[in-house]
């Protein structure tokens, strides 16, 4: 599993309520992920970072915020959650050992009602 | 914009057959592609990766396939086992960025 954990890995929330999402990595990999997973959507990246405080969009980043304090964590953060929302969260590091390979965390299913 | 399609869809096999896996990519200009394994509520497995100077890659009963030109990778799976029912995803780095994309995943099951 390369060291990554996701908290919480359950969450119902509300409409319009603030959400923040968990990742923590062990091994002070430099790039993180984080995608979301919807049938008939497939994997989607919301934001990826490459260094402390250093963050980039990705395909679907509308409604996500990111940051990334320390090297071992990154934090997804939904500041009003939608019904749209309402999916599987993945986070995901890249080891370039072996050429960049990526390894994902083990998901947050969130709900929002 | 790259575009990863993954065919079948679902596909069913008895066990012990050899069964081959499809991913097709829109734009050849990639850094690597690799395959995923995932199981129902379950997170991604990695499977292989292969660099896009690399033809294959072997890792036991899988081999993964790589023609850049073409576009395709196909993930071989010799002497199917029930244990190997899951959602293979793959999912190409293009050369201009970190993301990956995805292809939509084909769910196999192997029946006893």
């Amino acid at each position: 599993d390369a060291g990554i954990t996701q908290s919480p890995r359950h969450k119902v929330t509300e409409t319009g309520t603030p959400v923040t999402l968990r990742c923590h990595q062990t091994e002070n990999h430099r790039y993180m992920y984080w995608y979301r997973q919807d049938p008939g959507h497939g994997l989607r990246l919301i934001h990826y970072s490459y260094g402390v405080k250093d963050t980039d969009k990705g395909e679907v980043s509308d409604g996500y915020s990111v940051s990334r304090s320390k090297t071992e964590d990154f934090l997804l953060t939904l500041e009003s959650a939608t019904s749209s929302q309402t999916s599987v969260y993945f986070c995901a590091i890249s080891v370039r050992a072996g050429g960049e390979t990526q390894y994902f965390g083990p998901g947050t299913r969130l709900l929002v009602l | 914009k790259q575009e990863v399609t993954q065919i079948p869809a679902a596909l069913s096999v008895p066990e012990g057959e050899n069964l081959v896996l499809n991913c097709s990519f829109t734009d050849s200009a990639i850094y690597n592609l690799q395959w995923f394994r995932q199981d129902p509520g379950k997170g991604l497995t990695s499977l292989l990766l292969i660099q896009s100077s690399q033809r294959e890659q072997t890792s036991g009963r899988l081999n993964a396939s790589l023609d850049k030109s073409s576009g395709r990778s196909t993930l071989y799976i010799a002497a199917s086992q029930p244990g190997d029912s899951a959602t293979y995803l793959c999912a190409v780095r293009d050369n201009a960025g970190n993301m990956l994309t995805f292809g939509g995943g084909t769910r196999l099951m192997v029946k006893p």
